[in-house]
């Protein structure tokens, strides 16, 4: 696509409950990022892929945070038992091989309750 | 503790002033990036500066990034409306992916 899309936009969901959050970066970047960004804070940085593999994990906050990534595109970032803490805006940005810049989605907002 | 502090937070101007916010660091970097952002959207790639005192204008902004490569400005000249947003500044450090600061909460006023 022209850019970088995520899914769902908003997502609502109780306390304990798993979620899936999508990201769908442009054709041809083989960088992909996920960032979290809380009220107030900046974006703080959660996992990188480079293909299909993470060669940095070291941003996941908890062991409740899995990522993986499919055929060099699509990245999926799962939070299983999902905590209040939880709830923030996560953004996914991707890039070609050598560019500095980013990309970003638009994010998927996301509220525990 | 944060990598890269931005100054000030927030900030509320009358359109037509100018203003400059900060990005300083103990680390020195790379390269830096400018990013804006909108309510309810990603942030978007502003300028990417590299070398050290390097100075880079896009229209009525212009950024700086300071000799030792541990700081950087941006100055918005003449300021509008539609520069309102959150400004933020991200650092390469080596081979990870980009530090952020938490950003400058600008509001232009008509």
């Amino acid at each position: 696509g022209a850019g970088v899309s995520q899914s769902p936009s908003n997502k609502v969901t109780e306390k304990g409950k798993d979620v899936e959050l999508r990201c769908d970066p442009i054709s041809g970047h083989t960088a992909l990022y996920w960032y979290r960004q809380s009220l107030g804070q900046g974006l703080e940085f959660l996992i990188y892929f480079q293909g299909n593999s993470a060669p940095d994990k070291s941003g996941l906050p908890s062991d409740r945070f899995s990522a993986e990534r499919t055929g060099g595109s699509v990245s999926t970032l799962t939070i299983q038992r999902t905590q209040q803490e939880d709830s923030a805006v996560y953004l996914c940005a991707s890039s070609r091989e050598g560019a500095r810049g980013y990309t970003f989605g638009s994010g998927t907002r996301l509220t525990v309750v | 503790t944060q990598l890269l502090e931005q100054s000030p937070q927030f900030l509320s101007i009358q359109e037509g002033e100018n203003l400059t916010v900060y990005c300083n660091s103990s680390s020195v970097f790379s390269s830096l990036q400018w990013y804006r952002q909108e309510p309810g959207e990603g942030p978007v790639l502003l300028v990417t500066v590299v070398t050290g005192g390097e100075v880079k204008k896009l229209k009525r902004l212009t950024f700086q990034f300071g000799d030792a490569r541990k700081d950087s400005s941006l100055h918005i000249t003449a300021a509008q409306p539609g520069d309102t947003g959150l400004y933020l500044c991200a650092g390469v450090l080596g081979n990870t992916p980009l530090v952020f600061g938490k950003g400058t909460r600008l509001s232009v006023i008509a």
